[in-house]
């Protein structure tokens, strides 16, 4: 098992563009939550995603959005891209049970130029 | 609102010597707490949860309610101790949810 895995692993973007990114969970997980980390900041939540649905958000504009395929595997796009948008985006995956490891990938390193 | 604070950004000690990493939290329900760790080009991991009260590489964390506190100790720190720490909540009962703390960079040194 791969563990969870995300790509690309390095983005360039102008402000203004679109993204997406792509993460393939541990197998046998079926949720899949995103984070953003700035630099010399902790994770900062933006959702997760369990049965191809969005079931909990954090504070992050409508901008921010995903999808979960059949596959248990996910997509964040950001649209609209800001500076600020530029950080650490990870990917964790567990099963949907109380008190679950998350299992995390490498992340993709997102800049905004 | 639910927060997490780690006070310290930084924190060095020397082998063999006791460590405490400092973590309050803000929750109006029974959070579940986790410490998370990041140890140099690896990606991050768990290292404990509250609920386990398990004692992983020496470290534990006891979650006391009326301080809202999660701290993390070692009563004698190793240098492959060196690491970022992270502690998270997670309020609706689902782990992979979390709010973490800004981090505390431990280094241990010898």
């Amino acid at each position: 098992d791969a563990g969870v895995t995300q790509s690309p692993t390095h983005l360039i973007k102008t402000r203004g563009q679109q993204v997406t990114l792509r993460c393939s969970p541990k197998s046998g997980h079926d949720t899949v939550s995103w984070y953003q980390q700035a630099l010399g900041q902790g994770p900062q939540f933006i959702f997760q995603y369990y049965e191809e649905e969005e079931r909990q958000r954090g504070n992050f504009p409508d901008r921010f959005s995903g999808h979960q395929f059949p596959n248990y595997s996910s997509e964040l796009n950001v649209n609209a891209l800001l500076l600020g948008d530029s950080a650490l985006y990870l990917c964790a995956s567990s099963p949907l049970t109380a008190n679950t490891e998350a299992f995390f990938g490498q992340g993709t390193r997102l800049t905004v130029v | 609102a639910q927060r997490v604070t780690q006070p310290e950004k930084l924190l060095s000690v020397f082998k063999g010597a006791p460590v405490e990493l400092k973590c309050n939290y803000s929750y109006s329900g029974s959070p579940e707490l986790f410490w998370y760790v990041q140890y140099s080009r690896q990606r991050l991991q768990l290292l404990l949860r509250h609920i386990s009260r398990e004692s992983i590489k020496g470290f534990t964390a006891d979650l006391n309610k009326g301080e809202t506190s999660f701290h993390l100790k070692k009563p004698f720190a190793q240098e492959e101790d060196s690491a970022m720490y992270y502690c998270a909540l997670s309020g609706l009962g689902y782990g992979n949810d979390m709010r973490f703390g800004a981090g505390t960079r431990l280094t241990v040194k010898p």
